[in-house]
This record gives C-alpha cells, structure tokens and sequence, in this order.
C-alpha cells in the first residue's frame, strides 16, 4: 500500500536547524511534486514548499527562502526538508504530502524550545 | 503574498446542504488558480478532498462536490452528514506557489 513515513520527533534549541525525512513506497516516487505543509499547534495549514522528486527541482515561498532546503534521493525514494535558524514559532507538526493523490506523511512534530 | 480567504465557520443540519467558498485577495478564482480542498479532522492528518476545482479522490463522497462560483471557488456539501464536521482548507495555486487558506471549521448541528 502507498505511505509517506516521517522521521521522528524533535526537540531543537531557537537558533539550530532540524531535517524531517519523508519516506515514499508504494507508488511511482518520481510522479507528482511532493509538498510539505506544517500546522502549529491549534492554528491552520502553512504551505513551506514542494519537490518535484523526477528531477529535484524545489519552489518556497516567499517566507521561507533562504531558511528551508529540499532534496530527494531517488535511490531511497525519500524527500528531506531542512529548515534553519529554529525560533519558537517553528514548533509545529510538518507533513510531507503528495496532494493531489491524496498521500499524506503521518506528520512529525518539532519542537523549538530554550 | 496574496492572500485566500475562507468563512472561519458555518454550521448545516444534518441532511442539509452547506457552500464553503474560497476567495483570493488578486482577484477571481479562476481555474488557474487550480484550487484543492482539505477536510481535517481532530488529531488527523490533512487529506486531499478535492483537486483542480472538481475532481475527487475515489473516497469523497458524492455530496461532496467543487465548482466556481462568483469568482470564488466553492465546496458543497449536500445532504450533510455528522461525519462532515471537520476543518476544510482551500489552497490557490499562483505562479508555482501554493498558499492556505485559513479554513472553515464546520459544524453538522
């Protein structure tokens, strides 16, 4: 069966940077873009950016350039997004999605915290 | 960034029909805009409701449907049942970005 499996939960200190797997099976990894969305607690969905898995090519918006990176390793069929400069307000729970099939992460829940 | 704007909550009786629209501070919604709707329920993940204005996933319901309406896009519940009380987000795509709306949380009273 299809899943999207998250790494585990972290706890990071403001000022470090946290990388959150995503790992495909049961479909085609190199189909359609992989998003990643996040949701602070008790708040509503934040859109941080996509990969396009086929070739590697990203797009953030506006808020996060310049703090977020995301890669793919097709050999693992496994997207990673990499978020720095930690401030409390990152605590979130972050999903990887491939939104238009409906593919969900189970969500992985970082905490930034003094 | 612009901005999506959804209703923050509405409530349909069971069996009624209930529109949550979704707006964009640029303009009409149109179907470049390529508008997905979200249904989240307490303690789940999101899930994808609807893609590119109206096209379902093999699990949403028929009562359930997408379309334009009045240069917004719309979801439409008819016949509402009490598992359609959920959070539904609306996400409008521009130039390569995505962006949320805020939600609609509703209720089946």
């Amino acid at each position: 069966q299809v899943q999207l499996v998250q790494s585990g939960a972290e706890v990071k200190r403001p000022g470090a940077s946290v990388k959150v797997s995503c790992k495909a099976s049961g479909y085609t990894f190199t189909g359609n873009n992989i998003h990643w969305v996040r949701q602070a607690p008790g708040q509503g969905l934040e859109w941080m950016g996509k990969i396009k898995p086929s070739d590697g090519s990203t797009t953030y918006p506006q808020k996060f350039q310049g703090r977020i990176t995301m890669t793919r390793d097709t050999s693992t069929s496994t997207v990673y997004m990499e978020l720095t400069s930690l401030r409390f307000e990152d605590t979130a729970l972050y999903y990887c999605a491939e939104t238009r099939s409906d593919y969900w992460g189970q969500g992985t829940l970082i905490t930034v915290s003094s | 960034q612009a901005v999506v704007t959804q209703e923050p909550s509405l409530t349909v009786s069971p069996g009624g029909t209930v529109t949550l629209t979704c707006g964009s501070s640029t303009g009409a919604v149109t179907s470049g805009h390529y508008p997905y709707w979200f249904q989240q329920k307490p303690g789940q993940a999101p899930r994808t409701l609807i893609y590119d204005i109206n096209n379902k996933q093999s699990w949403t319901p028929d009562r359930i449907s997408g379309s334009l309406l009045g240069g917004k896009a719309a979801l439409t519940l008819s016949g509402a049942q009490p598992e359609d009380e959920a959070d539904y987000y609306c996400s409008l795509f521009y130039t390569g970005v995505s962006v949320f709306g805020g939600g609609t949380k509703l209720t089946v009273l």
